[in-house]
């Protein structure tokens, strides 16, 4: 069964270092999403991507994260400088079709990111 | 705005007996909704969806959920819960491009 790719698993981290995240979407998925989720509680959509193109990041703090999808497959996002509060886990999931069209997400196993 | 509710943080069920995940929606023209699981340090694993059509969504590992438009709610369900079945459960809400993500409920089923 084809699955969302994340990696690293674990990343410690001091803050005002910088920090990326890698993930591979299932093959043919055109809808590839960064969350963000704080412990205990649901994740929050931080960016979306439309193949190679950024159709929602209004979340994103773009001051001290980014994200690119430029071949429209796997997709990296990048914090710098980190702080304290970006501890979280890191989730990156891929759907073939939008959620408002009723498509679901298939997610990867996160990436927990630990800010000293 | 969309919103999600989870009313109860936490669901405690002895093995055996049926358990009931609850999740209330806003309401905005036809929802589309989601159940999730979520075990300790994993991602999050699509259970179900409900889309239309029949009110009772079956999905996976024996949960099923019901979708009641009168009182927005879309509660999932299990006749006879599993002590592998204690996880983080999600309920979702499709937006415009996004889902929409309830705070969560867990669930803890003991022996």
């Amino acid at each position: 069964e084809a699955e969302v790719a994340q990696s690293p698993r674990y990343k410690i981290t001091e803050k005002s270092q910088a920090v990326a995240f890698w993930c591979d979407p299932i093959s043919g998925h055109a809808t590839l999403y960064w969350y963000r989720q704080i412990l205990g509680q649901g994740p929050e959509l931080l960016v979306q991507f439309q193949d190679e193109s950024v159709v929602d990041d209004s979340q994103l703090p773009k001051d001290r994260f980014s994200a690119e999808r430029l071949k429209g497959v796997d997709s990296t996002l990048k914090i710098q400088p980190a702080e304290l509060g970006d501890s979280a886990m890191y989730l990156c999931a891929s759907s073939s079709r939008l959620a408002s069209l009723g498509g679901e997400q298939y997610f990867g196993p996160g990436t927990r990111l630990t800010v000293t | 705005a969309q919103s999600v509710a989870q009313p109860e943080d936490q669901v405690n069920v002895a093995e055996g007996n049926p358990l009931t995940v609850k999740c209330t929606y806003s309401v905005s023209g036809n929802p589309y909704l989601f159940w999730y699981v979520q075990y300790p340090n994993r991602g999050l694993q699509f259970l179900l969806k409900y889309i239309t059509g029949d009110n009772l969504v079956k999905g996976s590992y024996g949960f099923e959920a019901e979708f009641n438009k009168s009182q927005t709610s879309f509660h999932l369900k299990k006749p006879s819960a599993l002590v592998s079945d204690s996880a983080l459960y999600f309920c979702a809400q499709g937006g415009y491009n996004k889902l929409i993500f309830g705070a969560g409920t867990r669930l803890a089923v003991h022996p």
